[in-house]
């Protein structure tokens, strides 16, 4: 079975601190993608990475930065959070280009006071 | 037009009943199709994936797809209330590399 883990269920931090939310696959998939999820917006794709130290922007990438340096690993990076951050967070990974189906990590919910 | 579109529900129906979630998409060239369940406060589960014209079974699961209508179903037989959730449908298209592209979800209540 695929799986995907992410580092923390919940999160609670401080408008401008700096977090790292971290997501780890096990099944030698290619490609990572970072998403957030919120009421009334569905999921939204902030980066994606196709490879190793490989990043790509996807529709809302402000105020995020990533992080792929080994194929397992892919951090998302909130330099300075801010309140409108405040989201359920998700990771999923895919096995190539060619082969889509995603599968999810278990989401973190982060509150940004 | 949105790229992805679902009616957001709630759609209701009684335990045993069919459950049938409609789902249509913009991009013609769209070659990949999925359905997810998400339960709430929970992470999407993938529960089927459809690549061409016509139907697959998955236990009381079938997708449906029409590509020339642009037009993607989920019948779920036999609904449970532990059906209860919200499915999202997602897209890929040949040209969007391997991003998926997501319905806001549609929200199913089976009622005992």
């Amino acid at each position: 079975d695929v799986k995907v883990t992410q580092s923390s269920r919940y999160l609670v931090k401080r408008t401008g601190e700096k977090v790292f939310l971290e997501c780890v696959q096990d099944m030698d998939h290619e490609n990572m993608f970072w998403y957030r999820q919120d009421p009334g917006l569905g999921l939204r794709l902030i980066y994606f990475s196709y490879d190793v130290k490989m990043k790509e922007k996807g529709d809302i990438p402000e105020g995020y930065s990533v992080s792929r340096e080994k194929k397992e690993r892919f951090s998302l990076i909130l330099e300075s959070a801010s309140t409108n951050q405040t989201s359920m967070y998700l990771c999923a990974s895919s096995f190539t280009r060619s082969y889509n189906e995603q599968f999810f990590g278990p989401g973190t919910r982060l509150t940004v006071l | 037009q949105k790229e992805v579109e679902q009616n957001s529900g709630p759609l209701s129906v009684p335990e045993g009943a069919i459950a049938s979630l409609n789902c249509t998409y913009s991009d013609r060239v769209s070659q990949s199709f999925f359905w997810y369940r998400q339960y709430s406060g929970k992470s999407p589960e993938l529960i089927m994936s459809i690549y061409s014209n016509g139907d697959k079974e998955d236990g009381r699961f079938t997708a449906q797809l029409n590509k020339a209508s642009q037009y993607v179903s989920l019948l779920i037989r036999d609904s449970q209330p532990s059906d209860s959730a919200t499915y999202l449908c997602a897209v890929r298209s040949y040209n969007q590399g391997g991003k998926l592209i997501f319905g806001q979800g549609t929200e199913l209540s089976v009622k005992p």
